[in-house]
């Protein structure tokens, strides 16, 4: 079983629409969370921490369920400029290595 | 505040010959991470320093090692080049926290031919 798993996507959805990615990790020591995005042959970019309560910055809406172990990250009135690949990353702790999913590629249709 | 910088941006080499790549973490960063994308898979973590000392080294040959600076910039040295070692190669940095947000620099993409 992988570290951490994503929904395989691709994701492909039209402008303004809402689109949901699901994460699950297996490491029940994982401490910290993170999405990223990652544009074609360009660096990881920090989108959000993901935080106990769940956060939300604009858009985008960040959920952890620690007993399902289970990360989500809800994007809402999507844009061109969301099209992307969604790195879900977990870090065990005092290893600091973070662990990548496969990513979820997301192209969003004018 | 300038972001995580990398050097070269591309890397040409031939088998058996060695590489060495450049990382300077954002001002006030003091652990350094370098991982491995290789085209079409996903990030493998490689190693982590902090304050001039490895802590923490990946699943990878003893080939792969590195080092870090005072002034805390790294490099990553590949010994005898082999043609899987073609990969982007991304340095991350972060402030010490338990939290651990870490931040890319642009790659350098390594080519052996």
């Amino acid at each position: 079983r992988k570290e951490v798993e994503q929904d395989p996507g691709p994701f492909n959805v039209p402008e303004g629409a809402t689109v949901a990615f699901n994460c699950t990790y297996s490491n029940s020591a994982s401490q910290s969370f993170f999405w990223y995005r990652q544009d074609c042959r360009k660096e990881p970019k920090l989108l959000m921490s993901v935080y106990s309560s769940g956060n939300e910055d604009g858009r985008f809406t960040a959920q952890l369920n620690r007993a399902s172990q289970y990360i989500s990250l809800l994007i809402r009135d999507s844009k061109l400029s969301d099209s992307a690949t969604y790195l879900c990353v977990v870090n065990a702790g005092s290893a600091r290595q973070l662990t990548f999913g496969s990513g979820t590629q997301l192209t969003v249709l004018p | 505040e300038a972001g995580v910088t990398q050097s070269p941006t591309h890397l040409i080499k031939t088998r058996g010959q060695q590489a060495t790549l450049r990382c300077s973490p954002i001002s006030g960063h003091t652990s350094v991470y370098w991982y491995q994308q290789a085209l079409g898979l996903g990030l493998q973590f490689l190693l982590w320093y902090d304050e001039g000392e490895e802590r923490n080294r990946g699943n990878f040959p003893p080939r792969f090692s590195g080092r870090q600076f005072p002034n805390y910039s790294s490099e990553l040295n590949v010994n005898a080049l082999e043609l899987e070692d073609s990969a982007l190669y991304l340095c991350a940095s972060s402030w010490d926290s338990s939290y651990n947000e870490q931040f890319f620099g642009p790659g350098t993409r390594l080519t052996v031919l």
